[in-house]
């Protein structure tokens, strides 16, 4: 069956302007996970929903970000007045439910590059 | 200090040698390990689960140190394949029910040379 998938692959903006990455998980999947990872490091995580939820945003590095998912399917990241610093792949996963031993699967990313 | 930390590398190793890799986390409450597996400008995989007796598939074998809390991969007769970054994660101990979020090391840089 399909994957994750994650819409743009890439993203090329300037600082200040406002962006949005999109991510549809596996179907039948009630966890949705938003990472982010910089070149060289590991994914850092930024925000999990269980269903339609926020259940921790505790990842979000500041006001500037923010992520919805109001049918508790397909998730959307925005980014406000973006920075430089945002530069990197913003990774979605999702996960049968939110329990350890429920693989999480992980879809291409998105790129994004703030000029 | 880092909640996971590897050795980024790179691991650069002969064609059917064996690599290990090691990777310590902080929390001693954590709860579940495993190794992924990522290559270049692609989504990390799921490799394997570890658990406190060790675990193998195939090649590789994945073993817990609970009391020095720290993780370890070994590839068998590595294969020009097996070239990758393999990431160490760790779910720590439950802040909100429910929340598996997984906690990154950096990832250590393996290539495989002919």
């Amino acid at each position: 069956g399909a994957g994750v998938s994650q819409t743009p692959s890439n993203k090329v903006t300037e600082k200040g302007k406002y962006v949005e990455l999109r991510c549809d998980p596996i179907s039948g999947h009630t966890a949705l996970y938003w990472y982010r990872q910089s070149l060289g490091q590991g994914p850092e995580f930024l925000i999990y929903f269980q269903g339609t939820g926020a259940a921790d945003d505790s990842g979000l590095p500041n006001d500037r970000f923010f992520a919805v998912r109001p049918e508790g399917s397909v998730s959307t990241l925005k980014i406000q007045r973006t920075e430089r610093g945002d530069s990197a792949v913003y990774l979605c996963a999702s996960s049968l439910t939110a329990a350890g031993r429920n693989e999480q699967f992980f879809g291409p990313g998105t790129r994004l590059t703030v000029l | 200090r880092k909640e996971v930390e590897q050795d980024p590398g790179p691991f650069n190793v002969p064609e059917g040698a064996t690599v290990a890799f090691n990777c310590t986390y902080s929390n001693s409450a954590s709860q579940s390990f495993f190794w992924y597996r990522q290559d270049c400008r692609k989504e990390p995989k799921l490799l394997m689960s570890v658990y406190s007796s060790g675990n193998e598939d195939g090649r590789f074998t994945a073993q817990l140190n609970r009391a020095s809390q720290y993780i370890s991969l070994l590839i068998r007769d590595s294969k020009l394949s097996d070239s990758a970054t393999y990431l160490c994660v760790v779910i720590s101990a439950r802040i909100n029910f429910g929340n598996e979020k997984l906690t990154f090391g950096t990832g250590t840089r393996l290539t495989i040379i002919p």
